[in-house]
This record gives C-alpha cells, sequence and structure tokens, in this order.
C-alpha cells in the first residue's frame, strides 16, 4: 500500500532562512508525488509535482523539491523563508488514476522575523 | 470568479440531525471529491466521482451521501449526525478521470461542528 510520511509536525525557521520540510514515501510502483499548502482557513492548493519527468521540480513562491528514487523522498526546500511562507505544508503521493491521493499528515511551517 | 466553491463556510448543528454541504466548480472539471479534514488536520479522502458516476467511495458510513447532479455539483448529505462528524469538509475537482497526475483545484472548506 502506499504511504506518505513527513518528518516534523511542525518546523520553524527564521525569515530568510532556508526551508526544509521533509516528506518520504512508500511505494511499490513509480509514484506521482505532490506536494500541496494551506493557508490559514483556506483549502489546499498546488506546490509543484512530480509526474516522471525531471527529478527537481520547481514550483510557485520559490519552492522545489527533489525526487530521489533511492531514498524514497521528496523533500521540499525554499531558500530564503518569507513571512508569507507560515502555513501547513501536505506531501500526497499518487499510484494510479483511480486510486486515491494519500496525503501525509502535515508540517505546520511557523516563520519568525 | 471563485474555481471550487462549498456553501456553507460554517455549519453548526445538534446531534441526529441531518445536514447538507453543496459544491460547485466552475473550471469544467470532470472528477470531485469530498475530503474530510480533522483536527488534527490530517486528510483523507471520502468519495470521488467522475461525471456523475462514483468512482472512489472509502471507508466512510453509511450516513454519509454524496449526490452528483451534474458534473459541476457534488454535494455531501449526511445523515444522523455525530460528535465525530465535527470536521472541515473539502470539495476538490480534477481535469480528468486518470487522476494520477491531475493537480487537484480544492474549495475553501465547510467547517462542521456537531454539539
Amino acid at each position: 500500500a502506499q504511504s506518505v510520511t513527513q518528518l516534523g509536525s511542525h518546523v520553524s525557521v527564521s525569515e530568510g532562512a532556508l526551508v526544509l520540510l521533509r516528506c518520504n514515501y512508500s511505494s511499490s510502483v513509480p509514484p506521482y508525488l505532490f506536494w500541496y499548502v494551506q493557508y490559514p482557513n483556506q483549502g489546499l492548493q498546488l506546490l509543484l509535482k512530480y509526474t516522471s519527468a525531471a527529478t527537481l521540480v520547481k514550483g510557485i513562491n520559490g519552492f522545489e523539491a527533489e525526487f530521489k528514487k533511492s531514498e524514497t523522498s521528496f523533500h521540499l526546500t525554499k531558500p530564503s523563508a518569507h513571512m508569507s511562507d507560515a502555513a501547513e505544508y501536505f506531501c500526497a503521493v499518487s499510484l494510479s488514476g483511480n486510486t486515491p491521493l494519500v496525503f501525509g499528515k502535515g508540517t505546520r511551517l511557523s516563520v519568525i522575523a | 470568479d471563485t474555481a471550487v466553491s462549498q456553501t456553507p463556510k460554517y455549519l453548526v448543528t445538534q446531534m441526529g440531525n441531518d445536514k447538507s454541504i453543496k459544491c460547485e466548480q466552475n473550471l469544467g472539471h470532470d472528477t470531485m471529491y469530498w475530503y474530510k479534514q480533522d483536527s488534527k488536520k490530517f486528510l483523507k479522502i471520502m468519495f470521488s466521482y467522475n461525471n456523475k458516476e462514483l468512482i472512489i467511495n472509502e471507508t466512510v458510513p453509511n450516513r454519509f451521501s454524496p449526490k452528483s447532479p451534474d458534473k459541476a455539483h457534488l454535494n455531501l448529505h449526511i445523515n444522523s449526525l455525530e460528535l465525530g462528524d465535527s470536521a472541515v469538509y473539502f470539495c476538490a475537482s480534477s481535469q480528468g478521470r486518470e487522476g494520477r497526475t491531475d493537480t487537484q483545484y480544492f474549495g475553501p472548506g465547510t467547517r462542521l461542528t456537531v454539539l
């Protein structure tokens, strides 16, 4: 069965510091992987997705993620955190068309001035 | 123009009542979803419809019944509400049936509180 593990339910960084949010997946077939962001009191929106093309994926708002098959990871990074990045971040995995998207438990990112 | 809209945004009700949440998307998408997000932010799919056809039905009590009158609408009706139903319910949509790579677009959520 597919699953996603997000290490760290809460990550706190200083404004301007590197953001690193960790995601590891478990899958018996090549996965498709997503990062979604949820701002307070809003729905989720897509940051980026990996669909078996380039392993380094660039998304919106300066975020990027690298698919590493050997490590079964898809960590999300941003070189310099901004106050507006404070939100809940979800990693998700998809295996096939009719299987549901499986979300990790989320990581809350706090940005300190 | 809101892409995926839900009504109501907040719903407070007593145990045992029946309530509905409505969802509409104006993106022309073929597939719609209902998700439940619990108090710990864990997000889990409940149902998925493609062109009014149910394609995913996770282990959800049959007190929950989705209804899709057309491919732009997916409503969620809940009978005999229980305390454990309190959560935020998100509607989402995506382009096609092959959901593996499709981006899902989420509504703003409906916060249901059962007293």
